[in-house]
Formats: structure tokens, sequence, C-alpha cells
């Protein structure tokens, strides 16, 4: 399969834990974004990387929220000490270049709920 | 500020009717326009794209139309299938930005069969 990998698929944290997200983007690409997506709230922008450099990140929270794409290895999206408020679908999308036109492929989502 | 605006937020349609979905924008710099088709429980899926130098893009039963002086573009599925019912959701970029797609808030479409 040489879609946008993502895991795990489902996790579930207490309040005040730690959530660890994963992106393999697909086989080539370079560009990495990251969207939430609540009920009702379509897809938020969150943050957009490519090989290890932050290239926006106007849509993530200034804190507890932080994301990185290492020379090596998938992209991770971390949620420190999440509350019930970051319960969402955290959606990895890749492309192979930036600039407009560029077709994003989604991932299948990691569903993180917190109790 | 909601760069994209979808509506209507859901719509029902008989089998073999036609779908229409409407999306405006502001940003003028905008200049690609995608559409994205989401089943539940997975991520979203390219549908059809659009750029401003065309007023329509038809791929199969999916027709886009464009009216770039009103800032507006529609999403047709014609002859809709109970196999259409998702979430579609329109999207706009800029190449002179970051290059990121704002989305709108999406449609969740139900085809009745």
């Amino acid at each position: 399969n040489a879609g946008v990998m993502q895991n795990p698929r489902h996790l579930v944290r207490r309040r005040g834990q730690e959530a660890r997200l994963r992106c393999s983007p697909m086989k080539g690409h370079s560009h990495v974004y990251w969207y939430r997506q609540l009920p009702e709230e379509g897809l938020k922008f969150m943050v957009y990387l490519q090989k290890e450099n932050i290239i926006d990140e106007s849509g993530m929270p200034k804190e507890r929220f932080s994301a990185e794409f290492p020379k090596e290895g998938p992209s991770i999206l971390r949620i420190q000490q999440v509350v019930r408020g970051d319960s969402a679908a955290y959606f990895c999308a890749s492309s192979g270049r930036g600039g407009s036109g560029n077709t994003i492929y989604f991932g299948e989502g990691s569903w993180l709920t917190v109790v | 500020q909601q760069q994209v605006k979808q509506s209507p937020q859901s719509l029902i349609v008989q089998k073999g009717g036609i779908s229409i979905i409407n999306c405006a924008y502001e940003n003028t710099a905008f200049d690609y326009f995608p559409w994205y088709q989401q089943f539940p429980g997975k991520g979203p899926a390219l549908l059809i794209a659009i750029r401003p130098d065309v007023s329509e893009k038809k791929e199969g039963r999916f027709t886009i139309s464009f009216n770039k002086s009103a800032k507006q573009f529609s999403l047709h599925i014609m002859d809709s299938q109970p196999g259409d019912s998702a979430t579609y959701f329109c999207a706009a970029s800029s190449s002179g930005g970051s290059y990121i797609p704002t989305f709108g808030r999406g449609t969740s479409l139900i085809v009745h069969p």
C-alpha cells in the first residue's frame, strides 16, 4: 500500500496524558499536512511540514501541540496533557511538492478520544 | 474568518436525481479548487478539481461549475446513486501563498434508493 499511512487508527487517552499520532507520507512525498476534523466543523488546518522543517503552523494551538517531520521516519503530531476538547479525528495528508494545484492525499485518520 | 463557505450543510436526494453543492470564496488569490469525498471512518479522497481558467470540468457523473466573477464554484452529481452518499468538501488554495488548501465545512449527502 503506497498510500498515506496513519497510526494508530484509534487512540484513547485519559485527561492529562500524551497522545502521539504518526503519519508516513505517500512514497516519494516530502510535504506533510495535518488537519483536525470535528463533527460539523469540516477540516481545520493545523500544520504544514517538509522534511526537518515546519513551514506553516498557523493552525496549531500554541500550547500542548507540536509536530515534527524528521529526516528519517514518520511525521509525528504530539498532544501533551490532553483535554476532552482534543477529542477529534486527526488527518494527515501528503503531496509530492508544494505549490497550488498539487493534489494532497489524505490518510485514513487517527481518532483520538479523551476520557 | 471562514474563507470558503459551503452550502447546504446537508442534502437529501432521490436516486437518479441531481445533487448540487455550492461553495463561495473570498480570497481572489485562490487558483485551485478541488472537491473531496469522504465516507464514514475514512479519509477524504480527491474527487475532481478545477482551475479558474475554465468555467466547467466534467468527469463522469461529476461536474464542477466555476464562476470567477462571483467567486463561486459548485459540484453537480448527475444521476445520483446511493453509493454517492458521503460528505463532500470543497477546498481552495493559492499559488501565491503557502499553498495550503482551505476547506469548506462539508456537505452530508444522502441519496435515497
